[in-house]
Parts: structure tokens; sequence; C-alpha cells
């Protein structure tokens, strides 16, 4: 079955840098373009960036773009999201998750990560 | 940048029905889905494309799109749909929008 497993979050420092990892199982990773989306304590969920399924294109959140950089490694079945200088309100539970093959008219997530906490606090 | 709002909570009483609205500048050109998410757990995929649902979920949840708004609909609604809900959009050209989610109190 589809599994998807982050990790890599904690507590961190502002300005500080952070590397999440999203581990795929169950599925051919290299098939499926990958996302992040993050939800802030209390909070909804907000999309942070988008990679192609060969890692070629890459696309941002205005909120993080500059600062966060996302990518994978096909033959380690990993997505990767860099963070630098994070900032109190990057504080959230950060989830990978799953584009759907779908019309290209579409983008949606059929499977989502438990998602790993990251907390940005001094 | 592209919106989508959601009215914050909707009520409704056990086996009756529950609409959940998502509204949008011409979001009716575009294709809605929408996701539950219970405290403590991932957001689950509960209709994508407008109105098709994944396999598992239920037939008391559909969905439609037109004009500006979009809609989940709970027919029968059950305890257990007793969650947040988030409607969520692709902008058309490289980012994914959702909206502000509603929480689904059934009393």
């Amino acid at each position: 079955q589809v599994q998807l497993v982050e990790s890599g979050g904690g507590v961190v420092q502002p300005g500080r840098s952070l590397r999440l990892s999203c581990v795929a199982s169950g599925f051919t990773f290299s098939d499926y373009a990958m996302h992040w989306v993050r939800q802030a304590p209390g909070k909804g969920l907000e999309w942070m960036a988008v990679i192609s399924y060969g890692g070629g294109n890459k696309y941002y959140a205005d909120s993080v773009k500059g600062r966060f950089t996302i990518s994978r490694d096909n033959s380690k079945n990993t997505l990767y999201l860099q963070m630098n200088s994070l900032r109190p309100e990057d504080t959230a539970v950060y989830y990978c998750a799953r584009e759907a093959v779908g019309p290209t008219t579409t983008t949606y997530f059929d499977y989502w990560g438990q998602g790993t906490l990251v907390t940005v606090s001094s | 940048s592209y919106e989508l709002t959601q009215p914050p909570s909707v009520s409704v009483s056990p086996g009756q029905t529950a609409s959940i609205t998502c509204s949008g500048d011409k979001l009716g050109d575009k294709y809605v889905c929408w996701y539950q998410q219970k405290p403590g757990q991932s957001p689950m995929l509960v209709i994508y494309q407008d109105k098709k649902r994944p396999s598992g979920i239920p037939e008391r949840f559909s969905g439609s799109n037109s004009g500006n708004t979009a809609t989940l609909t709970l027919s029968g609604t059950q305890a257990m749909d007793e969650a947040d809900y988030y409607c969520q959009a692709w902008d058309g050209s490289t980012t994914v929008v959702f909206g502000g989610g509603t929480k689904l109190t059934v009393l």
C-alpha cells in the first residue's frame, strides 16, 4: 500500500535551517509529482511547493520562495524540503503529498503522509 | 492571487443533509476537490474533479461545482463525519489553493 513517511522536524531557532524528508513506498515514486503542504497549529492547510516526477520543474508559494527548496532523489524514493532562514510563522506540521494522476487541468492529492512538526522558536 | 472562501463552521443534526460551500472567482471553470481532516490526522481526499469519489468514500459524500461556488454535500450525516473540510483548486498555472476550511459539527 502507498505510504509516505516524513521526518526531520523539530525545534529550531529563528534564522536557522532544517531539512525535511519524506520516504515513499508502495508505488513507483519516479512516476509522480510530489508536494509539500503545511498546517500551522489550529490553522488551515497551506500549499508550499511542488516538484515534477523527474525533478526538473519546481514551483513555490510566495511565502517561501527563495527560502525553501524542494528536491527529490528517485533512486532513494525520497522527497526533501530544505528550509532556510526559518521564521516563527513557519511553525507548522509539514505534510508531503502525492499528486494524483488526472487531467492536466487539475492538481489534487490522493495520498498524504502523517506529517512532521517544525517549531521555530528561540 | 486566487482565493477560495469557505464558511468557518456548519452544523447539522444526525441523519440530515449538510452542505459546505467553497467560493472563488469563476470557480466553475476549474476542478475542485475536497479533503476531510479529523483531529490529529492527515487530510483525506473525499471528492475530486468536482464530484468523483475515491474508492472507499461512502456514497453520502457528493460534490458539485458551478458558477462561482463548489459544494460538498453530506447526505444522512453521521457522527463520524464530524471533521474539518477543505476545498482545493489549482489556479491554472503553478499554484495549488486551499480554502480556509469548514468545521462540520454533528449535533
